[in-house]
Order: structure tokens, then C-alpha cells, then sequence
């Protein structure tokens, strides 16, 4: 079936610098890729969508110049949360859908960011 | 503006029997539903969808019920097994555009099946 490996799974940063999550479609070509971030017993709240080759598409209230996405691939995005601070700490998740739609919305497994 | 509602957060059953899990929407142009199993720290993943053209569909264990003129859906798992204990969320999409296929989550309901 459909997989995407993100990574890192866990990490942890000093407040100011970057990170750099990164999300790969292993068998298939995501030209659709959803940045979403989950705090604890709440929903997945999506923050952009991006298409391959195109800039991503932000969801009201998330900062574009904060969370930057690239989508340069049909095998790779990438988040960068830039200037870290601890209120970005959360659970970041991404997900992947093919042109077609036919492998549905594949899911990585998740990063979980800590901001000190 | 919560569009996909799950009011219940918890839900807890015996091994063997059934868990009903709810699932409301607010948005008439939703017309396909998803239902994913999380466990913490990790990605969802993905258990049964149905399109708005059905009413029903069903997975082995789990079935999946859309009430449009309610704008409901109830995932069924008949039996439960402790195994299924997970938080489960309903998701939706549909629209118009580019919105197309962008997921609206629901809260989740916490799932609990006691051996």
C-alpha cells in the first residue's frame, strides 16, 4: 500500500532556530501534499496544502513567512518552522494524495516538535 | 466554525460488543467521509470511507452509515476487540475548486474496549 515516511519523528530545539520536517511518498507520486498540526486532545487542524511545483496554499491564521513549505518533488515536501518558539510546540503531521486520488490520503507518522 | 463534530470524547465498551461512534457535519457540500484510528505519536491511519451517493458501507468488522438528510455518519465495530482502542476520527471533504479534497477533522472520540 501507499506509504509516507516522515522524519524526524521526534525533535527537540532552542527557541529562534529552524527545523526541518520532512515528508517522502515511498511508492507513489504525491502531487498533493497537507501540512497539518495537532495539539494534545484536539483535532488535526490543517495548516497548508501544496502542489507539486507551486506554492503552497495557507489556511487563515497560519503565518506562510513561519512555516514554510516546499513541494519541489512528487516524492518530497518539507516544513521548515523557522525562528521556533516554544508555542509552536505541537505534533505535525503530514499527508499525501496522488492525482488521481485512487491510494486516498496517505499519512506520515508524524513529528513531534518541542521548542525550549 | 466546527464543521465535522464528534461530541462525544470518549467512548468505552466490553470486548465482544458493539461501538457506535458519531460523527456530525455542518457543511452540505462535504460529499465524501473518512474515518481514521490514531494512536498517540503517530500518523492516522486510514480505516473506511464512504461517498455521499451511499448510505452504507462496510469492512469487515467496521461498517459506516451516512445519514445525509442529517448530515450524520456513525462508524459501527462489531466486535470490539481491545486491540481497536484508539482516539478515531471523522473527517470530510468535498466543495468546490481547489478545496476539493482538503480533509476537515473532526475532534476525535476517544475509543476504550475492556477486555
Amino acid at each position: 500500500g501507499a506509504v509516507v515516511s516522515q522524519h524526524p519523528s521526534r525533535v527537540i530545539c532552542k527557541s529562534g532556530t529552524s527545523v526541518k520536517i520532512e515528508c517522502r511518498s515511498l511508492d507513489f507520486q504525491a502531487t498533493t501534499m497537507f501540512w497539518y498540526r495537532q495539539f494534545p486532545k484536539q483535532s488535526l487542524m490543517l495548516m497548508a496544502t501544496s502542489n507539486e511545483g507551486s506554492k503552497a496554499t495557507y489556511e487563515q491564521g497560519v503565518e506562510k513567512d513561519k512555516f514554510l513549505i516546499n513541494h519541489a518533488s512528487l516524492t518530497l515536501s518539507t516544513l521548515t518552522v523557522t525562528s521556533a518558539h516554544p508555542e509552536d510546540s505541537s505534533f505535525y503531521i503530514c499527508s499525501a494524495r496522488d492525482r488521481g486520488g485512487s491510494r486516498g490520503y496517505t499519512f506520515g507518522s508524524g513529528t513531534r516538535l518541542t521548542v525550549v | 466554525d466546527q464543521q465535522v463534530k464528534q461530541n462525544s470524547p470518549s467512548l468505552s465498551v466490553q470486548e465482544g460488543r458493539i461501538s457506535i461512534l458519531n460523527c456530525d457535519y455542518t457543511n452540505s457540500m462535504f460529499d465524501y467521509f473518512l474515518w481514521y484510528k490514531k494512536y498517540p505519536a503517530e500518523g492516522p491511519t486510514f480505516l473506511i470511507s464512504i461517498s455521499s451517493i451511499k448510505d452504507k458501507n462496510e469492512d469487515g468488522r467496521f461498517t459506516v452509515f451516512l445519514n445525509k438528510s442529517a448530515k450524520h455518519l456513525s462508524l459501527h465495530i462489531v466486535p470490539s476487540q481491545p486491540g481497536d482502542s484508539a482516539v478515531y476520527f471523522c473527517a470530510a471533504s468535498g466543495g468546490s475548486g481547489g478545496s476539493n479534497y482538503k480533509l476537515t477533522f473532526g475532534k476525535g472520540t476517544l475509543l476504550t474496549v475492556n477486555p
